[in-house]
């Protein structure tokens, strides 16, 4: 089945670094690719999805290239703050489906 | 816009007691979800629905019932709270347009004594 495997957290960051969350994916569909992210409280919220390979999504400083030959879709933004603190979800969901895979999240924590 | 309401926000059980977990979306989306996160275990699919009482398994449904008696409702029923149990049950909708986007409830947390 499909899966969806992420960087292990939590993550811990000063202010002004740089992040990476690594997400890797197996699937033997065409999947549309997703960060979801969650605030302490809240349920998860799209930060942004890319549908097609080799395109790049983007929201709020937040990027991520879906590469298809390597299966990955990595997490970056130059510049954290420490309004970036929450869990950050890779998924995916194969074309037409209704199912959604989720990884086991990425608790990243930053530092003033 | 629209929302998703669930109650209650907080839930705690005895072991062995049935417990009923109430969504409600006013986004008149076709699609609900069911999820189950555990720290460290990312959200896993209890049930979903596609429609108005249609139900279907998630890969985690032993131990729980469902039921969407109409679009914009969705409950799960904890059959047999188990001692000990902690978890947050999220529930999701999604519609047509922007049909992969899911929008989530702000979950309901589960104790069991």
């Amino acid at each position: 089945g499909d899966s969806v495997t992420q960087t292990e957290g939590p993550v811990t960051l000063s202010e002004g670094t740089s992040l990476t969350v690594n997400c890797s994916y197996e699937t033997k569909q065409y999947p549309t690719l997703f960060w979801y992210v969650q605030y302490p409280g809240e349920g998860p919220q799209l930060l942004f999805k890319v549908p097609k390979a080799n395109e790049k999504g983007s929201n709020r400083g937040f990027e991520a290239t879906y590469n298809k030959e390597a299966t990955s879709f990595h997490l970056q933004k130059a510049s954290v703050q420490e309004s970036d603190s929450a869990v950050y979800y890779c998924a995916l969901t194969g074309t037409g489906g209704y199912k959604v895979v989720f990884g086991s999240g990425t608790r990243l924590l930053v530092s003033p | 816009g629209g929302i998703i309401t669930q109650t209650p926000k907080f839930l705690i059980g005895q072991e062995g007691q049935k417990l009923t977990l109430k969504c409600q979306q006013n986004f008149n989306h076709d699609t609900m979800y069911w999820y189950r996160q555990d720290s460290g275990k990312g959200l896993r699919l209890i049930y979903y629905s596609i429609t108005e009482n249609d139900l279907q398994k998630g890969d985690l449904s032993e131990g729980y019932d469902a039921s969407r008696e109409k679009k914009s409702s969705f409950s799960l029923t904890v059959t047999s709270a188990q001692k000990n149990e902690m978890a947050v049950f999220l529930c999701a909708s999604r519609g047509t347009v922007n049909q992969d986007t899911q929008y989530f409830g702000p979950g309901t947390r589960l104790l069991v004594l």
